[in-house]
């Protein structure tokens, strides 16, 4: 009964192309989405958010877009960069205080 | 401090035993949360409080898993009666209130042997 999908464990892209991170979810309540990065031996962090009254945020090389009728949000990377190469995790919260739900991750490699 | 900080970074320890794990969050951050993190799964919510008062202990998996933050600031999660089941990343998060963005800690890896 997972809340948040991240149906692809992994991804890898060639450096300069696009990167398109998939994130699905189940329960329509949710209004704040963001993405989080992770290497390896550090906590994750911060990367982009949107709120459920937009479907697009742009921030430099990072867009995440955001359907709401499908229940779906993808982040966008373009172009790659090696140093790109983490996991990303989509989160979702609620319009209560309540704490943020994570998907499992994608593994995301940026090949030189 | 500039960051989150968790102590340790590893701890391994036998089953049965018990363990604490030690969270400092950025001064002035209200809101602090517990996450772990096992191998390829995302972080999974235990705890969250606001303040010194555990406001959401929903995500405690049992009653061998303890958390306190007596001043409101430092918060300690403690194990009782260690199970391999435990063994994960231990995520600490804080922000200024429940509505703004985290920031993580570099985790703390326990290993249950």
């Amino acid at each position: 009964d997972q809340q948040v999908k991240q149906n692809s464990p992994s991804l890898s892209v060639q450096e300069g192309r696009i990167s398109i991170l998939n994130c699905d979810y189940t329960n329509s309540m949710f209004d704040y989405f963001l993405w989080y990065k992770k290497y390896p031996a550090e906590g994750p962090t911060f990367l982009i958010s949107i709120s459920s009254i937009k479907d697009k945020n742009e921030d430099g090389r990072f867009t995440v877009f955001l359907n709401k009728s499908a229940k779906h949000l993808s982040l966008h990377i373009v172009p790659s960069q090696p140093g790109d190469s983490a996991v990303y995790f989509c989160a979702v919260r609620n319009s209560g205080n309540t704490p943020l739900v994570f998907g499992k991750g994608t593994r995301l490699s940026v090949i030189a | 401090g500039a960051g989150v900080s968790q102590t340790p970074s590893n701890k391994v320890t036998e089953k049965g035993k018990y363990v604490e794990l030690r969270c400092d969050p950025i001064s002035g951050h209200t809101a602090l949360y517990w996450y772990r993190q096992s191998l390829g799964q995302g972080p999974e919510f235990l705890i969250y409080f606001q303040g010194t008062g555990a406001a959401d202990d929903s995500g405690l998996p049992n009653d061998r898993f303890f958390a306190v933050r007596p001043e409101g600031s430092v918060s300690t999660l403690k194990i009782q009666r260690t199970e391999r089941g435990d063994s994960a990343v231990y995520l600490c998060a804080s922000s200024l209130g429940p509505k703004d963005g985290y920031t993580f800690g570099s985790g703390t890896r326990l290993t249950v042997v």
